[in-house]
């Protein structure tokens, strides 16, 4: 089954509006989250990197104000797009790793922003 | 230039044939070589690491060449459920951190 819980799996909403994204380690500790986007017909990019208990660390271009990250348990990290805009519309994809466990990813996020 | 390049396709072959795809990396400094697969609308799964001195699994082989900077995977045997994106990724600046390739879609066709 799932070790990596990503939630909700699609969202459509209006432009202007925040949306938050949620992943969880199911049976592992999570010490690390990863974030990740990716537009149609392109790779994977790492958004930011997400440690238990500190500010996470964005990736050159991503702006750390408009996807505001959280990861306040070693079980739980939140990605939330703020005041979203149709070039938000992506899919978004969590991975988690901790102490000996291989790196898991999330089923992933469509997000739509209309 | 992408930190990690691959043909993205598409490659249409017939089932049973044998299909290699290649990549190339700039950053000397990676650690760690894999290659994943994405099916559509999916999150990547690993199909297999990659090592200089290859490995197979199955009818799936991987090569690693470090002096190249250039990572292969060779699909033998073709199965229309190998029909997928497959995805070249290096790690940079520690072993969890991937980087990914555009990927490489692959049709297999009946």
């Amino acid at each position: 089954g799932a070790v990596v819980s990503q939630h909700p799996s699609w969202v459509i909403c209006k432009s202007g509006t925040s949306v938050k994204i949620e992943c969880r380690s199911l049976d592992f500790q999570a010490t690390t989250m990863f974030w990740y986007r990716q537009f149609p017909k392109q790779s994977l990019m790492l958004m930011a990197t997400s440690n238990e208990g500190s500010k996470a660390t964005y990736e050159q271009g991503v702006e750390k104000d408009k996807f505001l990250i959280n990861h306040a348990s070693l079980t739980l990290s939140t990605l939330t797009v703020t005041s979203a805009h149709p070039e938000d519309s992506s899919f978004y994809i969590c991975s988690a790793a901790g102490g000996n466990s291989p790196l898991h990813f999330g089923n992933g996020t469509r997000l739509t922003v209309t | 230039r992408k930190e990690v390049e691959q043909d993205p396709g598409p490659f249409n072959v017939p089932e049973g044939a044998t299909v290699a795809f290649n990549c190339t990396y700039s950053n000397s400094a990676s650690q760690s070589f894999f290659w994943y697969r994405q099916d559509c609308r999916k999150e990547p799964k690993l199909l297999m690491s990659v090592y200089s001195s290859g490995n197979e699994d199955g009818r799936f082989t991987a090569q690693l060449n470090r002096a190249s900077q250039y990572i292969s995977l060779l699909i033998r045997d073709s199965k229309l459920s190998d029909s997928a994106t497959y995805l070249c990724v290096v790690t940079r600046g520690g072993a969890q951190k991937l980087v990914f390739g555009q990927g490489t879609r692959l049709t297999i066709n009946p």
